[in-house]
């Protein structure tokens, strides 16, 4: 079945402590995102990957970190996580769509980060 | 920059009544335009699109017209069911790779 995983689904953490959450998709798409979603703010982009080794911020890049060193998989990693990181995260991907990429999200579950 | 303006949640129906969710879009040239719909516990899911000034996106009963000259793309659907609930997100793509979404507008269907 063509998916995008994400995990954990829930995770709560304390200040302070590094975390990762995963992201694999098995649709060899090229182009792989990172969302979070708040109340009132709707979705912001985190950052984005066009294809491996290719990584870009996007609108809220602060205390994130990606990476891409295969196609299917782009964690986010979180170095040093504070309390206005809570939020609920979603990976995405997308195929190229007539030689534009990123007509077509796809979405993972969505991971909800509780940072105490 | 580019954005989307979507009206404001949560928005209340009878089942078989009639949904307008209303978007709007300021952007350079001529971007595309999404509807993503997202039910409860799940992540975004594509709902329709539309590429071009004109054209008309739909599926599942729900339609939507890129109107250039009113920079509108109002989400309808003629009779409502109780499993319609859930968020619907209006989004643009412009000349940048990032797909830029509205804030997302809430709706329930009662029985």
């Amino acid at each position: 079945e063509a998916q995008v995983t994400q995990n954990p689904r829930y995770l709560i953490t304390v200040t302070g402590k590094k975390l990762t959450v995963t992201c694999s998709q098995n649709m060899n798409h090229e182009y792989m995102s990172w969302y979070r979603q708040d109340p009132g703010l709707g979705l912001r982009q985190i950052y984005y990957s066009m294809n491996v080794e290719v990584t870009d911020k996007g609108d809220v890049p602060e205390g994130y970190k990606v990476s891409r060193k295969e196609k299917r998989n782009f964690p986010l990693i979180l170095e040093s996580p504070s309390p206005n990181q809570t939020s609920l995260y979603f990976c995405a991907s997308s195929p190229k769509d007539r030689g534009r990429t990123n007509e077509k999200l796809f979405f993972g579950s969505g991971t909800q980060l509780s940072v105490l | 920059g580019d954005s989307v303006t979507q009206m404001e949640g949560p928005v209340t129906l009878s089942e078989e009544a009639f949904l307008t969710i209303n978007c709007t879009y300021t952007a350079t040239g001529y971007p595309s335009l999404f509807w993503y719909v997202q039910y409860p516990g799940e992540g975004l899911q594509l709902l329709l699109k539309a590429t071009k000034a004109d054209d008309k996106g739909s599926n599942k009963g729900f339609e939507a017209t890129y109107r250039k000259e009113t920079t509108s793309f109002h989400l309808e659907k003629g009779s409502v069911q109780v499993s319609d609930s859930a968020v619907y997100f209006c989004a643009l793509r412009g000349t940048g790779y990032a797909l830029n979404f509205g804030k997302g507008t809430s709706l329930l269907v009662t029985p």
